[in-house]
């Protein structure tokens, strides 16, 4: 059981550049999150899907665009790179028990990002 | 909106020691609580989680916390580290929202370093 799985593991863009993150979960969670990562900042939201075809603002989400065609994935797009954006970047996953119980969420190895 | 602190940013302590690491939050609705590891170089692992009922919580790896609701807090503590424990520990908090709108986005503390020396 893989659980959350992050493509890639390191990158390193030049300003200006674009890349797209992918997560994928094979837990047939229904909401899926992208936090960033920075030191003395703990983890913030970028953006989040609460279904397929549905996506979100987070706390943080300029610069960055998100998609979820499947259930399963969820991809993180930056259409031009800056140094701001060097992070480590953790995708995650949950579902709802229903009235409002949601659980825990499970998360991802994590992507280190370097935009130099 | 919520909001979260780990009021020490770093916590050394010896073998068999124990520990106790500081949370607090603020938010105007009830709220879901959790406590998440971060071994070197890996993503966040659970340590243990307050839904509901008993305010003590008792998670993995001999951790254990307590949900204050009067002084907002939700400690986490452990009678006797390990050197293995050795990691960053974050405390997040979800609305508890009976309609179903907060999709159990997380807001985060900013982090506790505890260090265990032998």
């Amino acid at each position: 059981n893989a659980g959350v799985t992050q493509t890639p593991k390191f990158r390193v863009l030049k300003t200006g550049q674009s890349m797209t993150l992918l997560c994928a979960q094979d837990m047939n969670h229904e909401y899926m999150y992208w936090y960033r990562q920075d030191p003395g900042m703990g983890l913030r939201l970028i953006h989040y899907s609460v279904g397929e075809g549905t996506t979100a603002k987070g706390e943080v989400p300029d610069g960055y665009n998100v998609s979820r065609l499947k259930k399963q994935n969820f991809l993180l797009g930056l259409e031009s790179a800056a140094p701001s954006q060097t992070s480590v970047y953790f995708c995650a996953s949950s579902f709802s028990r229903g009235q409002g119980m949601n659980t825990e969420a499970f998360f991802g190895q994590g992507t280190r990002l370097t935009v130099v | 909106a919520q909001s979260v602190t780990q009021l020490d940013s770093q916590v050394p302590v010896f073998e068999e020691a124990p520990v106790e690491l500081r949370c607090n939050y603020s938010s105007s609705v009830s709220v879901y609580l959790f406590w998440y590891v971060q071994y070197p170089n890996q993503g966040l692992q659970l340590l243990l989680k307050y839904l509901s009922g008993s305010t003590l919580v008792k998670g993995i790896n001999g951790f254990e916390a307590e949900f204050n609701k009067s002084q907002t807090s939700f400690h986490l503590r452990k009678p006797s580290v390990h050197i293995s424990d050795t990691a960053e520990y974050f405390c997040a908090v979800s609305e508890a929202n009976a309609g179903g709108t907060s999709y159990g986005k997380l807001t985060f503390g900013q982090g506790t370093i505890l260090t265990v020396h032998p």
